[in-house]
């Protein structure tokens, strides 16, 4: 069974910095790209990023709202991705998933987590 | 950015009903286009993709169509479970991009 969990998120201040993680199980991790979507309070989902396999050299992708303060990354010796958050602004606020990129030459999410609050407040 | 628009923004339909929901690109996607359902307080769930195959596991009154610029999902007949918000996705090119969602109410 393909299990996706997040974890890392909580209360910042505004500038402050973030790691997010998502722990992935029940599939060949290393095969797949993975993406990052977030959802503010009652609002619709956005795309944060992408990072693509090994096969693709790791390459990434952002939205432009989040690129040069946002990083994706992953270490598929451990199943893991992350997301580092720097310089965090109140709009950053919002519910962080990730999501299995379902093969390539689709490229649609198949699989979500359940999501990492994060709350950027003074 | 290719802009996704979905209409409508809401709905209320009975049990029964047949329900379309569509979603329209700025430019052409070339049936680069998924379909994802959200229940309240849970994660997103895949429908759709590839503008009409199904993703497994989900139950064949959904569908979905189109080509271009044009899609839709449809619902051949509404189940009380079915109450969600719905949402369009585009993957032909970056930034990947959603619609705004369209939440369909239980009459």
């Amino acid at each position: 069974e393909v299990q996706l969990v997040e974890s890392g998120g909580g209360l910042v201040q505004p500038g402050g910095s973030l790691r997010l993680s998502c722990a992935a199980s029940g599939f060949t991790f290393s095969d797949h790209y993975m993406d990052w979507v977030r959802q503010a309070p009652g609002k619709g989902l956005e795309w944060v990023g992408r990072t693509r396999n090994k096969a693709n050299s790791y390459t990434t992708e952002y939205a432009a709202s989040v690129k040069g303060r946002f990083t994706i990354s992953r270490d598929d010796s451990k199943n893991s991705l992350f997301l580092q958050i720097n310089s965090l602004k109140t709009e950053d606020t919002a519910l962080y998933y990730c999501a299995r990129v379902a093969t390539i030459g689709t490229y649609h999410l198949d699989y979500w987590g359940q999501g990492t609050l994060v709350i950027v407040s003074s | 950015d290719i802009q996704m628009t979905q209409s409508p923004s809401s709905l209320s339909a009975s049990v029964g009903d047949r329900v379309t929901i569509t979603c329209r690109a700025s430019q052409g996607i070339n049936n680069n286009l998924a379909w994802y359902q959200q229940n309240p307080g849970k994660a997103p769930k895949s429908l759709v993709y590839g503008a009409s195959n199904l993703q497994s596991g989900v139950p064949s009154r959904f569908s979905g169509s189109g080509s271009g610029t044009d899609y839709t999902l449809t619902i051949s007949s509404l189940q009380p479970e079915d109450s969600a918000t719905y949402y369009c996705q585009q993957y032909k090119s970056y930034p990947v991009t959603f619609g705004q969602g369209t939440r369909l109410e239980i009459k």
